[in-house]
């Protein structure tokens, strides 16, 4: 069974681009999760999809960044425009349910790093 | 709100010997998830042990094993028999089991990265 695969795995971009990472979660995993690790710091939540809706997205750090799950299978972030601050390590995890309980482990997709310069 | 920190960004290890990492909490609540996961060099961060925090029973899975001291916060990774393929980050995590803002998200630590050394 495929994991999570994330594309990139790498991306450099110049400041004001606008750069879209993409996620597939395991297949069956209606919980899709995005999380930033920038250098030196936590890996940071940033928004929850269930199937294509947007359980919580109070991680999201402003509004130049948009999360997608149309049809609630793979999930694209978008970047626009990219700021200095932006670079880090984008992680995507899936999982069949939530709370911590059964069924509820988060898959981590390899991440991709996003470098801004 | 919750957080969890690891205190040692770095630790090292010789092949076949024990470690502990050390990890803490701060959680008004009382009923929450405690995990460990892996991420190995350029590879799929795992889920290494899970700790319900209703269970008094430490977890235990094969030469892992965790310390969790619930009136403590703590709850530290025994790594026994260390292995190279042991090398990797480590981080602490934490959730809760039911809905509500933001509470099916995990909290992560800092990570401590751990090297073995042959």
């Amino acid at each position: 069974e495929a994991g999570v695969t994330q594309f990139p795995s790498h991306s450099v971009i110049e400041k004001g681009q606008t750069v879209t990472l993409r996620c597939d979660p395991i297949s069956g995993h209606d919980n899709l999760y995005w999380y930033r690790r920038v250098m030196g710091k936590e890996i940071k939540f940033l928004l929850h999809f269930v199937k294509e809706s947007k359980q919580d997205e109070s991680g999201m750090p402003n509004n130049r960044f948009l999360a997608e799950r149309t049809g609630g299978t793979y999930s694209t972030l978008k970047v626009q425009p990219a700021e200095l601050e932006d670079s880090g390590v984008y992680f995507c995890a899936s999982s069949l349910s939530v709370g911590g309980g059964l069924n509820t482990e988060a898959f981590f997709g390899q991440g991709t790093r996003l470098t801004v310069v | 709100a919750q957080t969890v920190t690891q205190s040692q960004p770095e630790m090292s290890v010789q092949e076949a010997e024990t470690v502990t990492l050390s990890c803490t909490y701060d959680t008004s609540e009382s009923d929450y998830y405690l995990f460990w996961y892996k991420q190995p060099p350029s590879r799929q961060m795992i889920l290494v042990i899970r700790q319900e925090a209703y269970k008094q029973q430490n977890a235990t899975e094969n030469r892992f094993s965790v310390n969790f001291q619930k009136a403590a916060k703590s709850f530290s990774l025994k790594i026994s028999d260390s292995q190279l393929g042991d090398a990797a980050m480590y981080f602490c995590a934490y959730n809760l089991p039911y809905s509500g803002a933001g509470s099916y998200q995990l909290t992560f630590g800092k990570g401590t990265k751990l090297s073995v050394i042959p």
